[in-house]
């Protein structure tokens, strides 16, 4: 199992340039979701999904979408990027996003991403 | 309101020695989870321990035990016998339900140094 994959590892885009982080996981995990990492916040809930076909807003959505056609695949789409945006992004999975149980979250490697 | 409160930006502590970090969380849920987790300075995120918001026992994994004190909201982070490896930036998080679905909020973490 490769586990949770994202690519690309470092980005650098211009402001207003769109581009899509790409997320995989080979776990047949339901729940999939992004964050992103800026230094003293900790992680930030961007979106998340539970599921094919169904997405929701995290804590930080603004500038970002997402979509879900299949269990595997969950990408982030930054629609036009801003210095705001240079973070570093993690996507993560894990089994399902019922309400009880332990459900750990597996994470990917991370996306360095800066915005000039 | 913050979720979920670690107070201690950072920590140094005596290789061999205990160590406590602390997590404070705010939740109306009934139901819901509490997560550490490890960062090392290589950047990727390392499950350590689940707590149950149910569970009777303390979680612990090792050198790991959660001190849970359900009716003060604290998950503290006991490490034992501290290692130099043990280095890293620990993450707090909590998993609770939302409409039926689980949201899972980090907080901003401890950067803890192990000292020879």
């Amino acid at each position: 199992n490769a586990g949770v994959t994202q690519t690309p590892k470092f980005q650098v885009l211009k402001t207003g340039q769109s581009m899509t982080l790409q997320c995989a996981q080979d776990m047949n995990h339901e729940y999939m979701s992004w964050y992103r990492q800026d230094p003293g916040m900790g992680l930030r809930l961007i979106h998340y999904s539970v599921g094919a076909g169904i997405t929701d807003q995290g804590e930080v959505p603004n500038g970002y979408n997402v979509s879900r056609s299949t269990t595997e695949d969950f990408p982030l789409r930054l629609l036009s990027a801003a210095p705001s945006q240079t973070s570093v992004y993690f996507c993560a999975s894990s089994y399902s996003g019922g309400a009880g149980g332990m459900d750990e979250q597996y994470f990917g490697p991370g996306t360095r991403l800066t915005v000039t | 309101a913050q979720k979920i409160t670690q107070t201690q930006p950072g920590m140094f502590v005596q290789e061999k020695e205990a160590v406590t970090l602390d997590c404070t969380y705010d939740t109306s849920d009934p139901s819901y989870g509490l997560f550490w987790y490890k960062q090392p300075s290589s950047g990727e995120m390392i499950f350590l321990i689940y707590q149950g918001s149910y569970d009777q026992q303390n979680a612990t994994e090792g050198r790991y035990s959660l001190n849970f004190q359900k009716a003060r909201k604290s998950a503290n982070l006991v490490i034992s016998a501290s290692q130099l490896g043990d280095s890293a930036m620990y993450f707090c998080a909590m998993r609770e339900s939302s409409g039926g679905y689980q949201k899972v909020t980090f907080g901003t973490g401890t950067k803890l140094q192990v000292i020879p």
